[in-house]
């Protein structure tokens, strides 16, 4: 079965900096789709960025963007210029069949 | 332009009581899976359905825990007998096509929160 880890249950960062949350994941699979998701207060899970493990190319949505290492299973997650907003907790998922989660990260965004 | 919808979103249950949680997928979407949510926790995979097919039900605890999802209507998680340990959040998440589809994406409820007296 597949595995995601985060290893920071906690971040913080200052507005308009840059912060990375790491993911990493086991599986024995060619071809899936990583995923970060955001968790608000709200409990509302709302979809990040999407990674197709066969694309190389990096997957960016404004400023968020991706650091996907295949060989390295790795799936890392850059939020730029950061915003009071983005405070949430955030959840890397992997999906082949049916999508499995990290234990996710806590990011806080301070003023 | 509904999207997942669960129902109810709050349910209070007494230990013993039953507990039933609906998913209403996006419409023509025919997977849905289910998650539950423990407080300060990830969501952790419980079953995956097809209509009127369980294809994955590996998380679900073997006893009191059954889903459904019918050829009409919603899809139904429903715990038996529960039980303060099944106080959680539980979230419903709906695709259009199997595994890696088009796109992959999971669209998610807003969730069911469960609280067991």
């Amino acid at each position: 079965a597949q595995t995601v880890t985060q290893s920071q249950p906690e971040m913080s960062v200052q507005e308009a900096e840059t912060v990375t949350l790491s993911c990493t994941y086991d599986t024995s699979e060619n071809n899936y789709y990583l995923f970060w998701y955001k968790q608000p207060p709200s409990r509302q899970m709302i979809l990040v960025i999407r990674q197709e493990a066969y694309k190389q190319q990096n997957a960016t949505e404004n400023r968020f963007s991706v650091n996907f290492q295949k060989a390295a299973k790795s799936f890392s997650l850059k939020i730029s210029d950061s915003q009071l907003g983005d405070t949430a907790m955030y959840f890397c998922a992997f999906m082949k069949v049916d999508m499995r989660f990290g234990a996710g990260t806590r990011l806080t965004v301070k003023p | 332009n509904a999207g997942v919808m669960q129902n109810p979103r709050h349910l209070v249950r007494r230990r013993g009581q039953e507990a039933r949680l609906r998913c209403s997928p996006v419409k023509g979407h025919s997977h849905v899976y289910w998650y539950r949510q423990l407080p300060e926790e990830g969501l952790k995979f419980m079953v995956y359905l097809q209509k009127e097919n369980i294809i994955d039900e590996s998380g679900m605890p073997k006893e009191r825990f059954s889903a459904e999802f019918p050829k009409e209507g919603p899809s139904i998680l429903r715990i038996q007998q529960v039980v303060r340990g099944d106080s959680a959040a539980y979230f419903c998440a709906s695709s259009p096509l199997y595994g890696t589809g088009s796109t992959g994406e999971l669209f998610f409820g807003e969730g069911s929160r469960l609280t067991v007296l």
